[in-house]
């Protein structure tokens, strides 16, 4: 089974800060790892995944994160804020077995100060 | 490519009377599909899994015969929210996976249906 926390229901940054966002996952097998960005009324938009291989995985608008598996680790980062990036963020976890079924954190809501 | 489109995007409904939510994949055949609920200010809770031409898999705590899954085709799963009640208003989002054994592990999601019960 899978499970995934996030550390923080709410950030606030300034914009221009580093953005900083914290995943810990819990899975019995290799899992697979991503993060979502939600705005308000709207479905959800993938921002990045690590499936295999590297470990440092970039994805849109500048976002970044890192596999760490000692750590049990996938913390989202963006150096540099912008007041669009505020909304809410899911960090999430699947794995083949289950037939992929993806389990979701409690959510993270990014807010950003000008 | 790999998008997924609901209908309708809102929806109101009084008390006691049925509504259906349609999720589509437009560009792929999606072997499998999901529905979500997300309440206000909270994650998404997974409910069912619907696998084409067989029947779903619902999630612990969720009615089947209440919240009722078809997934007729490749490209098309349908949620009925049967005789709704105002607890049922919320936010419905499902995701579908492809047939591509090298993106099964990646599922995407549609837009979302706001389901309002007066």
């Amino acid at each position: 089974a899978q499970s995934v926390t996030q550390l923080g229901s709410h950030v606030s940054v300034s914009e221009g800060a580093l953005v900083l966002l914290r995943c810990n996952y819990s899975s019995s097998v290799p899992p697979y790892l991503f993060w979502y960005v939600q705005y308000p009324n709207q479905g959800l938009q993938l921002l990045l995944k690590y499936t295999t291989g590297a470990t440092l995985v970039k994805g849109i608008n500048g976002f970044e994160a890192e596999f760490k598996k000692s750590e049990t680790s996938f913390h989202l980062t963006k150096p540099s804020a912008h007041m669009s990036d505020a909304a809410e963020y899911f960090c999430a976890v699947s794995a083949h077995t289950g037939g992929f079924k993806t389990i979701f954190g409690a959510g993270t809501r990014l807010f950003v100060k000008a | 490519g790999a998008v997924v489109s609901q209908h309708p995007s809102r929806v109101i409904c009084k008390s006691g009377t049925s509504v259906k939510i349609e999720c589509r994949s437009l560009d792929f055949q999606a072997t499998t599909m999901f529905w979500y609920r997300q309440f206000p200010k909270q994650s998404l809770m997974l409910m069912a899994t619907s696998n084409e031409g067989s029947k779903a898999t619902y999630e612990q705590g969720v009615e089947k015969d209440k919240f009722l899954i078809n997934h007729a085709s490749l490209t098309l799963s349908t949620l009925t929210v049967t005789s709704a009640h105002p607890e049922d208003s919320s936010f419905y989002i499902c995701s579908a996976k492809t047939r591509h054994p090298q993106s099964s592990y990646e599922q995407y999601f549609g837009p979302g249906t706001r389901l309002t019960v007066t």
